[in-house]
C-alpha cells in the first residue's frame, strides 16, 4: 500500500498571504495526485487532480505542482473560505489512499 | 446538476449488517465508476471500494474486504454497499463519489454529504 504522508499537520497563516502544503507519497505515484479540500460539516471537494490540473471552478490562486513522490498545493492569498483541512490522494494504485490532512487554520 | 444522495446508515450493533444506497441524478450513471469514501469521526479519509461503471470490476480496501460488497444498478441510477460483519472501527460517515472521468474508477468529483453508520451494542 502506498502510504501518503502530509505536512505539516496544522499551519497557522494570515488572510492574504500565502500557504504551502506539503504531500509524500511512499513510492512513486506518477503525477496522479489529487488535493481536496474539506470545511466542518461539509463533503471533501476536489481542488486539484494529476498533481496540478485545477478542478472545474477552483479559483486561480490554487495551484498543484510535483511528480514522483514529492507533492506541493499553494494558496497564493489566503481567503477566508481556504481555512479548512486539506488531503491529498493517490490514484496511481490499488488501494487509493488518502493522507492524514493538513488543517490550515487563521493566524 | 450531479446530486448524490446518500441513505441507509444508522445504529447498528457489532456482527450486524446494513445496506447502504447513493441514488445519482444529473448525468450518465452508467459512464462513471463509483466509488465509496468513509470517515470516521473526528479522523481523515479512507477509501473503501470502488466500482467500474459496468459494475463488472469491483475493488475493496483490505479492512473491509470479504465483510463489505459493492455493487450497483444502471437502470436505477443507484449505487450499493452492502455491509456485513459490521465491527466499532467500521463507526464512520460514508460518502459516495463520482468518478471524475469515466467508467474506470479512479478519483471522486462530486461528493454527496455521506450518511453516517454507528455500529454499538
Amino acid at each position: 500500500e502506498i502510504v501518503m504522508t502530509q505536512s505539516p499537520a496544522t499551519l497557522s497563516v494570515s488572510p492574504g498571504e500565502r500557504a504551502t502544503l506539503s504531500c509524500r507519497a511512499s513510492q512513486t505515484v506518477s503525477s496522479k495526485l489529487a488535493w481536496y479540500h474539506q470545511k466542518p460539516g461539509q463533503a471533501p471537494r476536489l481542488l486539484i487532480y494529476g498533481a496540478s490540473t485545477r478542478a472545474t471552478g477552483v479559483p486561480a490562486r490554487f495551484s498543484g505542482s510535483g511528480s514522483g513522490t514529492e507533492f506541493t498545493l499553494t494558496i497564493s492569498s489566503l481567503q477566508s473560505e481556504d481555512f479548512a483541512l486539506y488531503y491529498c490522494q493517490q490514484y496511481n494504485d490499488w488501494p487509493r489512499t488518502f493522507g492524514q490532512g493538513t488543517k490550515l487554520e487563521i493566524k | 446538476e450531479v446530486q448524490l444522495l446518500e441513505s441507509g446508515g444508522g445504529l447498528v450493533q457489532p456482527g450486524g449488517s446494513l445496506r447502504l444506497s447513493c441514488a445519482a441524478s444529473g448525468f450518465s450513471f452508467s459512464n462513471y465508476a463509483m466509488t465509496w469514501v468513509r470517515q470516521a469521526p473526528g479522523k481523515g479519509l479512507e477509501w473503501v471500494s470502488s466500482i467500474s461503471g459496468s459494475g463488472g470490476s469491483t475493488y475493496y480496501a483490505d479492512s473491509v474486504k470479504g465483510r463489505f460488497t459493492i455493487s450497483r444498478d444502471n437502470s436505477k441510477n443507484t449505487l450499493y454497499l452492502q455491509m456485513n460483519s459490521l465491527r466499532a472501527d467500521d463507526t464512520a460517515l460514508y460518502y459516495c463519489a463520482k468518478d471524475l472521468w469515466g467508467s474506470y474508477p479512479q478519483l471522486g468529483d462530486y461528493w454527496g454529504q455521506g450518511t453516517l453508520v454507528t455500529v454499538s451494542s
